[in-house]
């Protein structure tokens, strides 16, 4: 099994670009998670998807932010116009019908400068 | 509304020597709690977890925890450090059934020293 797969690992941008994160769950799997890690606040849940529909969004932080799953096997998280406060580790995460436990992807390391 | 305090930002703790990273939730319902670590620059992995049942969950790499819930806690333990456990270690509650996101408390870095 590959795991969840995300790309880019590292993305550095400048203030005001568009920044498109990308997630593939574990095949199977039908609730997708992203989250984002900073120094400051940690580790915060930003929106999640069962079934391709969003669940839940009140994590994420602005308008500025926005996420999709078009499928079950691929999901997006957007940052239009990005602002150096959005450096972070963007994590997804996915999680199986039958389970209680999310896997983990490897993290997207996001610098805005 | 949930959420999770985990005492000590670092805890460092000689080769050998017992393991006790502490956790305490809390959750309007019974709690899902799990305990995640992380390397450095990786992703989190899943050491063990609690749902219902048996209240003293075992995990990996020789880690357990036990659920008490008259003390709103899930403290990690393990008898003898080694100088791999060292990593950050996050405590999170999914009060759900686990369907819903997890609240994860801010972690503790786990120092071994040899």
């Amino acid at each position: 099994d590959a795991g969840v797969i995300q790309s880019p690992r590292h993305e550095v941008t400048e203030m005001g670009q568009e920044v498109t994160l990308r997630c593939k769950p574990i095949s199977g799997h039908n609730s997708l998670f992203w989250y984002r890690q900073t120094m400051m606040r940690g580790l915060e849940l930003l929106i999640y998807f069962n079934n391709n529909v969003p669940i839940d969004d009140s994590g994420m932080p602005e308008d500025r932010f926005s996420a999709k799953m078009p499928n079950a096997s691929f999901s997006t998280l957007k940052i239009q116009p990005s602002e150096p406060r959005d450096s972070a580790v963007y994590f997804c995460a996915s999680r199986g019908l039958a389970g209680d436990e999310q896997y983990f992807g490897p993290g997207t390391r996001l610098t805005v400068t | 509304a949930q959420s999770v305090t985990q005492l000590g930002s670092h805890v460092s703790v000689s080769e050998g020597a017992l393991v006790l990273l502490r956790c305490n939730y809390s959750s309007s319902v019974p709690p899902y709690l799990f305990w995640y670590v992380q390397y450095p620059n990786q992703g989190l992995q899943l050491l063990l977890k609690y749902t219902t049942g048996a209240t003293l969950v075992k995990g990996i790499n020789g880690f357990e925890a036990e659920f008490k819930k008259s003390e709103t806690s899930f403290h990690l333990t393990k008898p003898s450090a080694h100088m791999s456990d060292a990593a950050e270690y996050f405590c999170a509650v999914s009060s759900g059934g686990g369907a819903d996101g997890l609240t994860f408390g801010k972690g503790t870095h786990l120092i071994i020293q040899p």
